[in-house]
């Protein structure tokens, strides 16, 4: 069965204080593993697409990594606006479907 | 583009009322999909299309249904309502060749007492 677990559940940082999150899977192939922010009250926006071991993926303060058995998402120097909840969710090669992970609470205070 | 649209935004039904949630989605995608999200339990998904006229289970379809007649729409039935369906339901839609890049709805908080 595929599963995805984030870590940590929760995370608060000061402004400018850089740190990572987690996200480790396993999946019977994987076609894509995918991070998507989250903010109070709306859908998951779509971040980003990583498709192989090694691949990394930037976007302002956000990088995202990939190895075979997990990734990470990097924030450098966050912001308050940075606050949200990121999902990373799985596809296997065999499916069009997404496994999500329950997610990390990111708090950034300034 | 309006992207994709949900209604309604909230609803508070009874034990055994009926409800359809609505969606619809002007980017012309194929891929359609439902889920809920409970507190700290991420997304679950609920039905999903790959174009008109094809639908399939995901992993909590129990006490749902659903039907896709246009590209467009893809409404969520709920029959005879029960409090462990009390959730956030989200519909999202792709392109299908980025299965994984679904773009997702504002969602409708759904209460039934």
């Amino acid at each position: 069965e595929d599963q995805v677990t984030q870590s940590p559940e929760a995370l608060r940082l000061q402004e400018g204080e850089s740190s990572s999150l987690n996200c480790s899977y396993t999946v019977s192939g994987l076609r894509g593993l995918f991070w998507y922010r989250q903010d109070p009250g709306k859908g998951p926006e779509f971040l980003f697409t990583l498709y192989s071991a090694g691949e990394e993926k930037e976007k302002e303060r956000l990088k995202a990594t990939l190895t075979k058995k997990e990734s990470f998402l990097h924030i450098t120097a966050p912001k308050p606006e940075d606050s949200a909840t990121y999902l990373c969710a799985v596809q296997a090669s065999y499916g069009n479907k997404l496994v999500f992970g329950a997610g990390t609470i990111l708090r950034v205070k300034s | 583009n309006a992207g994709v649209t949900q209604t309604p935004k909230f609803r508070i039904l009874k034990i055994g009322q009926s409800m359809t949630l609505q969606c619809t989605q002007d980017m012309n995608h194929n891929y359609m999909y439902w889920y809920r999200q409970d507190p700290g339990m991420g997304l679950k998904l609920i039905y999903y299309s790959v174009g008109a006229g094809i639908t399939d289970k995901g992993e909590v379809p129990n006490g749902y249904n659903v039907s896709r007649s246009t590209t467009e729409d893809f409404p969520l039935r709920l029959e005879l309502a029960a409090p462990s369906q009390t959730s956030v339901y989200f519909c999202a839609s792709s392109p299908g060749y980025r299965g994984g890049e679904q773009y997702f709805g504002p969602g409708t908080r759904l209460t039934v007492t």
